[in-house]
């Protein structure tokens, strides 16, 4: 079936630096959306991309569709203590959405 | 505007018992989901609602799972009998078709099912 591969799996980083990650797979999406998930709650969207090539941003997380339509990635700048958390990407193609394995975000103080 | 309303939060039963989770979607949004997610993974769909029509129910084990949305509003998961393998979060989800951005899906809190 299908899968998407996210990466990196976790990352640990200073408060302050910035954060890149990202989603590929070997099918194509019409859209792109990135979910951060808080412990015990569930997934919220952050940024939706709906044409190849997006750049779209949300305050401090960018995200971009890639041109491929294969992939996307999502930054964050100046990270701060509670960007902690999980960020899911998903891809959507025929009414049917497919969420990664998540990159887990930690901040060392 | 109140989002997406799940219950219980959590859960816990002996196996073989049977469970079921509510939900209520965000008011207006005629599309509903159920996902499974397991420890460590991304959620997965067991079914998604148009409506009151289950338009997509290919990953749902119908052995012991079923849902249900009568009135195209609120929808109820039941799981009977339960087995250990289904300790998970159960997530519901909402989103409105007759949106342009429709694939943007707003999700409950989760049910946290522990089975022992």
């Amino acid at each position: 079936g299908q899968q998407l591969n996210q990466s990196p799996q976790s990352m640990f980083i200073q408060e302050g630096e910035d954060v890149s990650m990202n989603c590929t797979s070997s099918s194509i999406f019409n859209t792109w959306l990135w979910y951060k998930q808080d412990p015990g709650e569930g997934p919220v969207l952050l940024i939706a991309l709906y044409k190849a090539g997006e750049l779209t941003s949300n305050g401090r997380l960018t995200a971009q569709f890639g041109i491929t339509r294969k992939d996307s990635f999502l930054n964050i700048s100046a990270s701060i203590p509670s960007d902690v958390g999980i960020y899911f990407c998903a891809g959507y193609r025929d009414d049917k959405i497919i969420f990664g394995k998540g990159t887990r975000l930690h901040i060392l103080p | 505007e109140a989002g997406v309303v799940q219950s219980p939060r959590y859960k816990i039963i002996e196996k073989k018992q049977p469970v079921a989770f509510w939900c209520n979607p965000i008011s207006g949004h005629n599309t509903l989901y159920w996902y499974l997610q397991n420890l460590g993974q991304g959620p997965e769909l067991l079914i998604r609602y148009e409506n009151e029509e289950a338009v997509d129910d290919s990953q749902l084990p119908k052995d012991r799972f079923s849902a249900e949305r009568l009135k195209g509003v609120d929808s109820t998961l039941k799981i009977q009998p339960a087995e250990l393998g289904d300790s998970a979060v159960y997530l519901c989800a909402s989103s409105s078709r007759d949106s342009v951005s429709y694939n943007e899906q707003f999700f409950g809190p989760g049910t946290r099912l522990t089975v022992l």
